[in-house]
Formats: structure tokens, C-alpha cells, sequence
């Protein structure tokens, strides 16, 4: 199984920037996603990792390290439609299924 | 246009009165999946299906059935609804579970059981 914990809820400033960490347990290790979900929407892909460092893209990056079972997500120039919820998900091998697990998901508040 | 679609969108419902949420999608993916999303709980796995007649459990199946007789369609079916299964529902396809596939997400079915 696989236990993922990010914080519940954060607040932050437009224009600044904002990192949201998740940390995972798990074994057999294939992955893991960075999503966007405003309220009552579906969720939206951001950013993959699978191997150790940073993937950038645009004003959103990634990074993981998987000795530490630790990753976060880096948002700059903060806007205010970046006020959702962002999920990390982790994919292990199940078996061989490679499921993702979704974590609770951080709420992302960003105020004038 | 590629998509995930899901029907219905709101739905309410009584106790024990069997009902299906449709889900399709036209971007020919072998991977699709039910989740349920609960304040405080995430998102949370209830079936997958990796192929044609290829279904199995995710974290939270409990009162809930799926079938994939066709690979754009996996419908969820709820034969008898109860108050805690009052919840968002998200179906999702993927072309695979392997490198950085992401998964792609229907607009979601909200359901309340009374």
C-alpha cells in the first residue's frame, strides 16, 4: 500500500511563490503526478516524475527525490486562478497493475 | 475533440433504487477507472479496467459494479444506493499505466442518495 501526505491547505500571495510538498511510502516506485483541480471542476495534469530532480514547465515545476520519498510542486508569479486544490499522485507496481494513488490534495488560496 | 464524458452530471436518488453512471471516451485508451471524491478523503479509487473484459477492484469497490464490454465505455453501476455513497464521481482513461501516460479525467457526476 502507500500512505501520501501533503498539507491541507495553503495561502499565499499573487505574484509570489508558493511550494507544496507531498511525501509518500510505498514500494515499487513508478511514478508520480502533479494535478490541478479547481473546485467542482476534474482534475488537470501538471507534471510527471520519475526520476531524481527538477522538471520545469512554464511557471510550474516539479521535483522529486525518490531516496526521500519527497517531492513538491514550485508555482511562481502566482495568480489568482492558481487558487485550486493540487493533487499528487504516486503509481507503484500493484502486482504488476501500476495504479496511481491519489493524495487528500492542498488547498491552494491566493489573495491580492 | 478528445474527452472523457460522463452521464449524468447531477443526479438525485432514493435508497435502494439501482442506477448507472455512463462513461466514454473517443481517444481509444486501454486504461479506464471509477473514482469517488469525498471532502477530506481525496480521491479515491473504486474500480479499473485495463482492457476489453479486463475489470478489478481499486480501494473502494464496495456496493459499486463496472463492466467494459466495449473499450470506449465503462459504466459504473450502483444496483442498490445508500446514503454513503452520496459522493463525486470521476471517471478517467489513460492510453497506458507506463512512463508519464497521465490520465484524463470526465467533468465528473454528482450523486446524492436520500
Amino acid at each position: 500500500g502507500q500512505n501520501i501526505d501533503q498539507p491541507t491547505e495553503m495561502t499565499a500571495t499573487e505574484g509570489a511563490i508558493v511550494q507544496i510538498n507531498c511525501t509518500y511510502q510505498t514500494s515499487g516506485f513508478n511514478g508520480l503526478f502533479w494535478y490541478q483541480q479547481h473546485a467542482g471542476e476534474a482534475p488537470t495534469f501538471l507534471s510527471y516524475n520519475v526520476l531524481d530532480g527538477l522538471e520545469e514547465k512554464g511557471r510550474f515545476s516539479s521535483f522529486l527525490s525518490r531516496s526521500k520519498g519527497y517531492s513538491y510542486l514550485l508555482l511562481k508569479e502566482l495568480q489568482m486562478k492558481d487558487s485550486a486544490s493540487y493533487l499528487c499522485a504516486v503509481r507503484d507496481d500493484r502486482g504488476g497493475s501500476y495504479i496511481p494513488t491519489f493524495g487528500r490534495g492542498t488547498s491552494l488560496i491566493v489573495h491580492p | 475533440e478528445a474527452q472523457v464524458t460522463q452521464n449524468p452530471r447531477y443526479l438525485i436518488t432514493v435508497t435502494g433504487k439501482k442506477l448507472t453512471v455512463t462513461c466514454s471516451q473517443n481517444m481509444n485508451h486501454e486504461y479506464m477507472s471509477w473514482y469517488r471524491q469525498d471532502p477530506g478523503l481525496g480521491l479515491r479509487q473504486i474500480y479499473y479496467s485495463m482492457n476489453v473484459e479486463a475489470t478489478d477492484k481499486g480501494d473502494v469497490p464496495e456496493g459499486y459494479k463496472v463492466s467494459r464490454k466495449e473499450k470506449r465505455n465503462f459504466p459504473l453501476i450502483l444496483e442498490s444506493p445508500s446514503p454513503n455513497q452520496t459522493s463525486l464521481y470521476f471517471c478517467a482513461s489513460s492510453l497506458s499505466l507506463g512512463g508519464g501516460e497521465t490520465q484524463y479525467f470526465g467533468p465528473g457526476t454528482r450523486l446524492l442518495v436520500l
